[in-house]
């Protein structure tokens, strides 16, 4: 099935760094969303973008909906081990109708202390 | 309950088994989605409901996948004669509250791991 393009697949960094990772799309998405997802659990939604060029932060994560409405970034500032886990960006096409969400393959962060 | 509640959280079927996985969403929760997650990769769809209508089924692999939701609350996934590609992670998730004024994002359940052997 169709999936975004995610970037990096995974990073390993030092606590207290700064991340980043993005998403690419072909299509146009109306929304985009940034989830996270620990071992055996459900994701969880962290930030969600619904207009072209948005800013939006919460507490140390940061994303933007590109102008394009095809990519999205989200940045994690001093990170802390707690950030550990795979981040999925998805957005939601631009479909009458369209409820559903597509993913991209996700990024494995993880962190030396 | 105060989230989505998704039983059994493990099955292992032997290949050619029927089985159902159950969702409970959040209540109030008009919209249902069911997404699969193979290992590695993220979740795709399969389908989704908006009370007890089934609005998009197209993300369904094949014929052997059915979901319903008959009273617009509770929702079975129903996978008939199991394969082994059919493994992978079955998440369920529900949103919007009619009257609360805001259209939220899905809240996604702990999902059910099926393995078929």
């Amino acid at each position: 099935g169709q999936q975004l393009n995610q970037s990096p697949q995974s990073m390993f960094i030092q606590e207290g760094e700064d991340v980043s990772m993005n998403c690419t799309s072909s299509s146009i998405f109306n929304t985009w969303l940034w989830y996270k997802q620990d071992p055996g659990e459900g994701p969880v939604l962290l930030i969600a973008l619904y207009k072209a060029g948005e800013l939006t932060s919460n507490g140390r994560l940061t994303a933007q909906f590109g102008t394009t409405r095809k990519d999205s970034f989200l940045n994690i500032s001093a990170s802390i081990p707690s950030d550990v886990g795979i981040y999925f960006c998805a957005g939601r096409p631009i479909i009458q109708g369209a409820q559903k969400l597509v993913f991209g393959q996700g990024t494995r962060l993880t962190i030396n202390p | 309950g105060a989230g989505v509640s998704q039983s059994p959280r493990y099955k292992v079927a032997k290949r050619g088994q029927d089985v159902a996985l159950r969702c409970d969403p959040i209540s109030g929760h008009v919209s249902l989605f069911w997404y699969q997650q193979a290992l590695g990769q993220g979740p795709e769809f399969l389908t989704y409901f908006q009370n007890e209508a089934q609005l998009d089924k197209s993300g369904l692999p094949s014929d052997r996948f059915f979901a319903e939701r008959p009273e617009g609350s509770v929702s079975t996934l129903k996978i008939q004669r199991t394969q082994q590609e059919d493994s992978a992670v079955y998440l369920c998730a529900s949103s919007y509250r009619p009257g609360t004024g805001a259209n939220t994002e899905a809240f996604f359940g702990q999902g059910t791991r099926l393995t078929v052997v």
